[in-house]
């Protein structure tokens, strides 16, 4: 069956410290992965995508991800995290080719940040 | 863009009320999604539409629940009747065929005393 894990629930980390917050999948196929950001009493935002090509994904405000298909994996990085960048992060997983179905997410990972 | 517009933003009602939530998606999209959000269940696909018609309602709790999607540029939820237990955020998302990235509306913060 597809999943999405995200195993940290909480993660706190420093303001200017760097981040990384881990997705694992399961998936049958080459999947379409993202990465959703969500601020307290906000929708989900975008933040970056991988379809093919690429592993090293760069999204918006100073996100990047990596797609590693040996690991199932496609972890979140932040050189530098700041205080804005608290909220709950949602790895999410799809099927290859855009015309059918879902998007299946993990449970999220809410970020923290230390001054 | 107006982007995905749902309404109400919150909604406070007691158990066995009627509760209608609203949703317009960005013009154009082709398919609509309700999801429903709690901190024990994280977020939970309810149905989706695809051209209005309805594709997978497997996600719907139960009869209580119903999704209807009359036009392109509409689409309802309904809990009849509402229980305590149906308290979360319900967001409503659309996206293009062909392109696999959801855009989310702000959600509905729906609580039932």
């Amino acid at each position: 069956a597809q999943s999405v894990t995200q195993p940290d629930i909480h993660i706190t980390v420093s303001e200017g410290a760097s981040l990384e917050l881990r997705c694992n999948y399961s998936y049958g196929a080459t999947p379409y992965l993202f990465w959703y950001v969500q601020s307290p009493g906000q929708g989900l935002q975008l933040l970056l995508k991988y379809f093919s090509g690429d592993t090293l994904v760069q999204g918006i405000k100073g996100f990047e991800a990596e797609f590693k298909r040996s690991q199932s994996s496609f972890n979140l990085r932040k050189p530098s995290v700041h205080w804005s960048d608290a909220a709950e992060y949602f790895c999410a997983v799809g099927p290859e080719g855009g015309s059918q179905g879902n998007l299946i997410f993990g449970k999220g990972t809410k970020l923290s940040v230390k001054p | 863009d107006a982007g995905v517009i749902q309404s109400p933003r919150h909604e406070v009602t007691e158990m066995g009320q009627e509760v209608t939530l609203r949703c317009k998606p960005i013009s154009g999209h082709d398919y609509l999604f309700w999801y429903r959000q709690t901190m024990m269940r994280g977020l939970e696909l309810l149905i989706y539409f695809n051209n209005n018609v309805p594709i997978d309602d497997s996600g719907m709790p139960e009869d209580r629940f119903s999704a209807k999607m009359p036009n392109a540029s509409f689409s309802t939820l309904k809990i009849q009747p509402s229980e305590p237990r149906d308290s979360a955020v319900y967001f409503c998302a659309s996206r293009n065929r062909g392109v696999e990235t959801q855009y989310f509306g702000p959600g509905t913060r729906l609580l039932v005393l």
